[in-house]
């Protein structure tokens, strides 16, 4: 099993471009999540997704989109790329909050630039 | 509201020595507890968790944590440190969401550097 994994590694954007991040997980995990982490402020959830079809609102959702279209992909939309931005992406995925054993999967993250 | 507080951004220690990273949270309702761990350019793993039962929780690479509900405490600790457990260290509450849903709040993180 791959696990989690992230497509691109790297990506340097300039102010006003767009950008897809491809999230995929093969272990048939209903959930899946996007993070940003930046210097001093910890994992902050962007968007995430219960099951194929649905997407919700994480704490900072501004300027991001999301889409599940299927179950083990999860897509981050920048549409207008801003140096706030610049961050590094993890996805993760998990087995329903309510499973005993919930936990959250990592992938190996997106460091992106925006200039 | 709920939060969860790392007491130290970093802990510094020498190899071979004991180590405590400190963890307290704030939660009026039943909680499921974490510790991730993330290595230089690496992605987070699963440190330890506890869910219910005995409050001494053992992880991998020796790391056990005690969950201490009357402090709200969830302390991670090892007793020899290696260079190799120079990391970022991530505690993480499981509280209830909306519907029959949980979520996870973070901690900022520890960085754990381990000195020869």
């Amino acid at each position: 099993n791959a696990g989690v994994t992230q497509t691109p590694k790297f990506r340097v954007l300039k102010t006003g471009q767009s950008m897809t991040l491809l999230c995929a997980q093969d272990m048939n995990h209903e959930y899946m999540y996007w993070y940003r982490q930046d210097p001093g402020m910890g994992l902050r959830l962007i968007h995430y997704s219960v099951g194929e079809g649905t997407t919700a609102k994480g704490e900072v959702p501004d300027g991001y989109n999301v889409s599940r279209l299927k179950k083990q992909n999860f897509l981050l939309g920048l549409e207008s790329a801003a140096p706030s931005q610049t961050s590094v992406y993890f996805c993760a995925s998990s087995w329903p909050a309510g499973d005993p054993a919930y936990e959250q999967y990592f992938g190996p993250g997106t460091r992106l630039t925006v200039t | 509201a709920q939060s969860v507080t790392q007491l130290d951004s970093q802990v510094p220690v020498f190899e071979e020595a004991p180590v405590e990273l400190r963890c307290n949270y704030s939660s009026s309702v039943s909680v499921y507890l974490f510790w991730y761990v993330q290595y230089p350019n690496q992605g987070l793993q699963l440190l330890l968790k506890y869910l219910s039962g005995s409050t001494l929780v053992k992880g991998i690479n020796g790391f056990e944590a005690e969950f201490n509900k009357s402090q709200t405490s969830f302390h991670l600790r090892k007793p020899s440190v290696h260079i190799s457990d120079t990391a970022e260290y991530f505690c993480a509450v499981s509280v209830p969401n909306a519907g029959n849903n949980r979520k996870l709040i973070w901690g900022l993180g520890t960085s754990l550097a381990v000195n020869p």
